[in-house]
């Protein structure tokens, strides 16, 4: 089946543990992005990979990291997580090298609070 | 501003009626999706449209982008309680490169009544 794994799907941490929100995805697609989803903003994107090796910074990439060594994954990195990072994340990939004109799927979410 | 504007914010209609949710921008919109969203789960894909007076149905959803390629409308002709949930539309208002991504409305809350 076609999908995008995230996880955890929940997860519950204090300020400055680290943690990694892991991303992968079976359909060999080589554009994968981080959105966040916060009420009354809507869905940003962090940031984007069109390809192996390259990522770029998306709307609000202030706090975070990601990295693409391998196609299927696309983990989401918060070096040291603060309250204002408690939120709904969403990992989404699609074929092409960009993320618009080809459908993206999305993760299941991830919420995450940070206290 | 919001580069992306949906109306409205929330919609409660009663089981059987039909009802219009709007997504409007002051750029130009080079690729147009819809999704629906349950509260606190992943989005789901609805439709995609590019061309410019496209209208595409799937079920008793209709989605419209208009001549312009600057409003989209979804249309969901006699509602039931499955199509509860968040609506949103996405969209491509870079240039038309797409590398950035979609920029997203801010979604519409719809309540079926029985």
């Amino acid at each position: 089946e076609a999908q995008v794994t995230q996880n955890p799907r929940y997860l519950i941490t204090v300020t400055g543990k680290k943690l990694t929100v892991t991303c992968s995805q079976n359909m060999n697609h080589e554009y994968m992005s981080w959105y966040r989803q916060d009420p009354g903003l809507g869905l940003r994107q962090i940031y984007y990979s069109m390809n192996v090796e390259v990522t770029d910074k998306g709307d609000v990439p202030e706090g975070y990291k990601v990295s693409r060594k391998e196609k299927r994954n696309f983990p989401l990195i918060l070096e040291s997580p603060s309250p204002n990072q408690t939120s709904l994340y969403f990992c989404a990939s699609s074929s092409g090298t960009s993320g618009s004109l080809y459908e993206q799927y999305f993760g299941p979410g991830t919420r995450l609070t940070v206290t | 501003s919001q580069e992306l504007e949906q109306s409205p914010q929330s919609l409660i209609v009663q089981e059987g009626k039909n009802l219009t949710i709007n997504c409007t921008s002051s750029k130009t919109l080079y690729g147009l999706y819809w999704y629906k969203q349950k509260y606190g789960e992943g989005l789901i894909f609805l439709m995609m449209l590019q061309k410019g007076g496209e209208e595409k149905s799937h079920e008793k959803i209709t989605a419209k982008l208009d001549e312009k390629k600057q409003q989209s409308s979804l249309h969901i002709t006699a509602s039931q309680p499955s199509h509860a949930g968040i609506y949103l539309c996405g969209a491509d208002i870079s240039s038309g490169g797409g590398a950035d991504g979609l920029t997203f409305g801010k979604g519409t809350h719809l309540i079926i009544q029985p």
